[in-house]
């Protein structure tokens, strides 16, 4: 079985300091997808990242950056240099191989809050 | 590109109806379309995958005669929510899958069902 746990709730940062997001993973396939997707007020989920279990090199974009540790089981998000447009729930998900599993598996969110 | 659409974006149905969703992936052909469920500060759940033409697969718990979906063209799933009660109120998030990008799942921007 799949499982992704988000253990922070809910973060509150002052604008402008780094902040990071926990994502643990658990599952037996040995091909996996990792994802993190924001979620604003609005309701609409935009996706951020897609990271395959090959692949354990470390991604910047912009002030996103995620850490990916096999040994760990372990996907976080870092925001360097917060913003008020930060603010949202952030989702962390799983996902089997391509064939046979294609069930998107989300942990239960961290509710990030950047105060002005 | 990779756009999916829904509709409506919200509405609002007395106890003891019946409300259609709609699910479309406007550029691209989806074989697979996924319907999740997210209460109020949760997470999504999913609850049904749809193949194109033929029956939907529902998750445990989720009671396939209320929750009728069906999966017609290549573009189109649609979710009914059979006579509504208020416990059904929630957003409701649809995602398809490409049949050429098969790791990949696009979420559509929801619709918030509120039964009175």
């Amino acid at each position: 079985a799949q499982k992704v746990t988000q253990a922070q709730t809910e973060i509150s940062v002052v604008e402008k300091e780094d902040v990071t997001l926990d994502c643990v993973y658990e599952t037996r396939d040995t091909t996996y997808y990792l994802f993190w997707y924001k979620q604003p007020p609005s309701g609409e989920l935009v996706f951020l990242i897609r990271r395959n279990s090959f692949d354990e090199q470390n991604e910047i974009s912009g002030r996103y950056s995620w850490n990916f540790q096999k040994s760990t089981s372990s996907f976080n998000f870092t925001i360097t240099a917060s913003q008020v447009v930060d603010s949202a729930v952030y989702f962390c998900a799983l996902k089997g191989p391509n064939f046979g599993n294609e069930k998107l598996t989300f942990g239960t969110g961290t509710r990030l809050t950047i105060i002005p | 590109g990779a756009v999916v659409s829904q509709h409506p974006s919200w509405v609002i149905c007395k106890s003891g109806t019946s409300v259609k969703i709609e699910c479309r992936s406007l550029d691209f052909q989806a074989t697979t379309m996924f319907w999740y469920r997210q209460f109020p500060k949760q997470s999504l759940m999913l609850m049904a995958t749809s193949n194109e033409g033929s029956k939907a697969t529902y998750e445990q718990g989720v009671e396939k005669d209320k929750f009728l979906i069906n999966h017609a063209s290549l573009t189109l799933s649609t979710l009914t929510v059979t006579s509504a009660h208020p416990e059904d109120s929630s957003f409701y998030i649809c995602s398809a899958r490409d049949r050429k990008i098969t790791y990949e799942q696009y979420f559509g921007p929801g619709t918030r069902l509120t039964v009175t």
